[in-house]
């Protein structure tokens, strides 16, 4: 999973209450994303970062903050978990290629489920 | 704006068989294509991407995707299907441009079913 860790793996939670999600890096890459995967909508960008301290909104963004103090880290925050946040969360990296053409890999993915 | 559909939410074959999953897309300017793959549980997997130049790419596990410009189709083909095939399969595009995150957006995704 090009050395990418996300955690927890698994989470229930309850309606209200704050939720963090962790994605680890050990490249040092510039670029992390994090996404959420629902049935019929693939996968839809929540927010990315392109340096420490710098994020920027994705498309589906309200309800969500995120946090990078650290190369390696992003972590994506619920700030008051709804159910409509039930989903599975996948975090990303985006590795520089040949040309200025950066590929995405993904790490293994967080199931959350919003009582 | 930058779209991609995946017209086909299952797509059927016998193994051994030839597969295509189809993906057309909508950008501004030249596009940078991929296809990524993800098993049950498990996250995405890259497999191959267009940037420029052969219209034919070729990437991991016998997979090769089409690029037809006219067409605005970027479908995933492989010769002979096998049954370990069987996954859910996602195409994705993105502008080449020198700011804005190299943001890629996703199709629905295509659930292909390699059947004995």
């Amino acid at each position: 999973d090009a050395g990418i860790t996300q955690s927890p793996r698994h989470k229930v939670t309850e309606t209200g209450t704050p939720v963090t999600l962790r994605c680890h890096q050990t490249e040092n890459h510039r670029y992390m994303y994090w996404y959420r995967q629902d049935p019929g909508h693939g996968l839809r960008l929540i927010h990315y970062s392109y340096g420490v301290k710098d994020t920027d909104k994705g498309e589906v963004s309200d309800g969500y903050s995120v946090s990078r103090s650290k190369t390696e880290d992003f972590l994506l925050t619920l700030e008051s978990a709804t159910s409509s946040q039930t989903s599975v969360y996948f975090c990303a990296i985006s590795v520089p290629g040949t040309g200025g053409m950066d590929t995405q890999y993904f790490g293994p993915g967080t199931r959350l489920t919003v009582l | 704006a930058q779209s991609v559909a995946q017209p086909e939410d299952q797509v059927n074959v016998a193994e051994g068989n030839p597969l295509t999953v189809k993906c057309t897309y909508s950008v501004s300017g030249n596009p940078y294509l991929f296809w990524y793959v993800q098993y049950p549980n498990r996250g995405l997997q890259f497999l191959l991407k267009y940037i420029t130049g052969d219209n034919l790419v070729k990437g991991s596990y016998g997979f090769e995707a089409e690029f037809n410009k006219s067409q605005t189709s970027f479908h995933l083909k492989k010769p002979s299907a096998l049954v370990s095939d069987s996954a859910l399969y996602f195409c994705a595009v993105r502008r080449p441009s020198t700011g804005g995150g190299n943001k890629l957006t996703f199709g629905t995704g295509t659930q292909l079913k390699v059947e004995l």
